[in-house]
């Protein structure tokens, strides 16, 4: 299986900070990298997919980078509605895994 | 608009089969993969597995011998069942569709609102 390591687990920031997870798969899955955003009681939202590509409906603020082995999704100004969990995960090759997320709370 | 809606049991005693339901509406369940998720509470997502209306399927190896996952066409559902269920087995089972992109890479574009299944006797 391809494990998914994201950091960090957790993060404070304030509205209007810029923030930058990482996800690095233990092995190269070229640009079949997704981000999903999870907000407390609800079900995963997709906001990436194919690495760098934003789903219908998200906001711009929200963009994604990487291949192979290393990937980091930004948030370039923290808006109220972002503070919740972020999740990676592989599509190269099944089973499917996720990272193990990263919390965004409040500053 | 395509929603998908879980349904099923919220309580399995261990050692039984947990059987939840996946209605599809806004869309037929004939095209695309659909995917079964599940999350332990306070935990991350897990992959249980995929099946398309053409037979195609593919599951978690660490499930496998414990599921199975059918498309009824006449109702426009998805059925998951997992037997043999233990207290490890209590999760949010989310069902979810599997888009392919353009560039060949796929993702879960909807998502159901999950179901809590506790297993406990």
């Amino acid at each position: 299986d391809i494990e998914m390591t994201q950091s960090p687990p957790s993060l404070s920031a304030s509205v209007g900070d810029k923030v930058t997870i990482t996800c690095r798969p233990s092995q190269n899955i070229m640009t079949y990298l997704n981000w999903y955003q999870q907000r407390p009681g609800k079900a995963p939202k997709l906001l990436i997919f194919g690495a760098s590509s934003l789903q219908s409906g998200v906001p711009s603020r929200f963009s994604g980078s990487g291949s192979g082995t290393h990937f980091t999704l930004t948030i370039s100004s923290l808006q109220p509605d972002d503070f919740a969990t972020y999740f990676c995960q592989q599509s190269y090759s099944p089973p499917l895994t996720f990272g193990g997320g990263t919390k965004v709370d409040i500053k | 608009q395509v929603q998908l809606q879980e349904s099923g049991p919220g309580l399995v005693k261990p050692s039984e089969t947990l059987s939840l339901i996946c209605t599809v509406s806004g869309g037929s369940v004939r095209t695309y993969f659909w995917t079964w998720l599940r999350q332990p509470p306070g935990k991350g997502l897990e992959w249980i597995g995929e099946i398309h209306n053409s037979g195609g399927s593919d599951y978690n190896p660490s499930l496998r011998s414990r599921v199975t996952m059918s498309v009824d066409t006449s109702t426009n559902e998805v059925s998951l069942r997992l037997s043999s269920v233990t207290v490890a087995d209590t999760a949010v089972y989310y069902c979810a569709r599997r888009v392919r992109r353009d560039s060949d890479t796929y993702d879960f574009d909807y998502w159901g609102q999950g179901t809590l299944v506790t297993v406990s006797s």
